[in-house]
């Protein structure tokens, strides 16, 4: 079936530096989204962005962090500048009719900060 | 994340014998979806319940929303359907925000 790919799939940075996780959605979808997982612990809602505009983003999503989808390329999430307790796997996901049922979601990019 | 409690953490079954997952809610949701993890990582949906139940193969899953939980039973394990699965639900205020649970791992054993 459709998927969502990320890139990359492993990510090492030293902590104060920028990065940018790249997430290739459903082609037709139209509602994007980041979920946090850190090792051990439940995925949790970070942001989600529809009609290039974020409608809704958690306490998890600090300052350091913005999305966008520049004329319908990848949906990123940058961290400007990374923490240490950034590291985590982060998960995109996309939907057509942003419900539930019909959700996609990405293996994840496994981000260390150092 | 306190929103969704799911256990067991872990679960490990003999093959061809059965159990059951739970979710339990500290509110009211809309709708509950059960994920598999699949061998890359990825979250496979397994069932989308807003009401009641559905069964697909070997698989059950039920949802009362009124009694805030949802279950996921397994019968007749085969050794591919060890993973860790979850359940994530939606808040009736907001759909557009999943809460999930922390996981179960399941192990199935010849």
């Amino acid at each position: 079936g459709p998927k969502v790919l990320q890139i990359p799939s492993h990510q090492i940075i030293d902590m104060g530096q920028m990065v940018t996780l790249n997430c290739d959605p459903v082609s037709n979808h139209l509602y994007f989204y980041w979920y946090k997982q850190i090792l051990g612990q439940q995925m949790e809602f970070l942001v989600n962005f529809y009609n290039g505009k974020v409608m809704e983003k958690s306490k998890l999503f600090k300052d350091q962090f913005s999305v966008e989808r520049p004329d319908g390329s990848y949906f990123t999430l940058k961290i400007q500048p990374t923490a240490l307790e950034d590291s985590a796997v982060y998960f995109c996901a996309s939907s057509l009719e942003g419900r539930i049922s019909d959700y996609t979601f990405g293996s994840g990019t496994r981000l260390l900060v150092i | 994340g306190d929103q969704v409690e799911q256990s067991p953490s872990a679960l490990s079954l003999h093959e061809g014998t059965g159990s059951a997952l739970r979710c339990n809610f500290t509110t009211t949701m809309r709708a509950v979806q059960w994920f598999r993890k699949n061998s890359r990582g990825s979250l496979i949906n397994l069932f989308y319940l807003a009401s009641g139940t559905k069964e697909n193969g070997r698989l059950k899953s039920a949802f009362d929303s009124k009694e805030r939980y949802s279950t996921l039973h397994i019968r007749d394990a085969q050794l591919e359907d060890s993973g860790t699965y979850f359940c994530a639900a939606e808040v009736v205020s907001n759909y557009n925000v999943l809460y999930f649970g922390s996981g179960t791992k399941l192990t199935v054993e010849p």
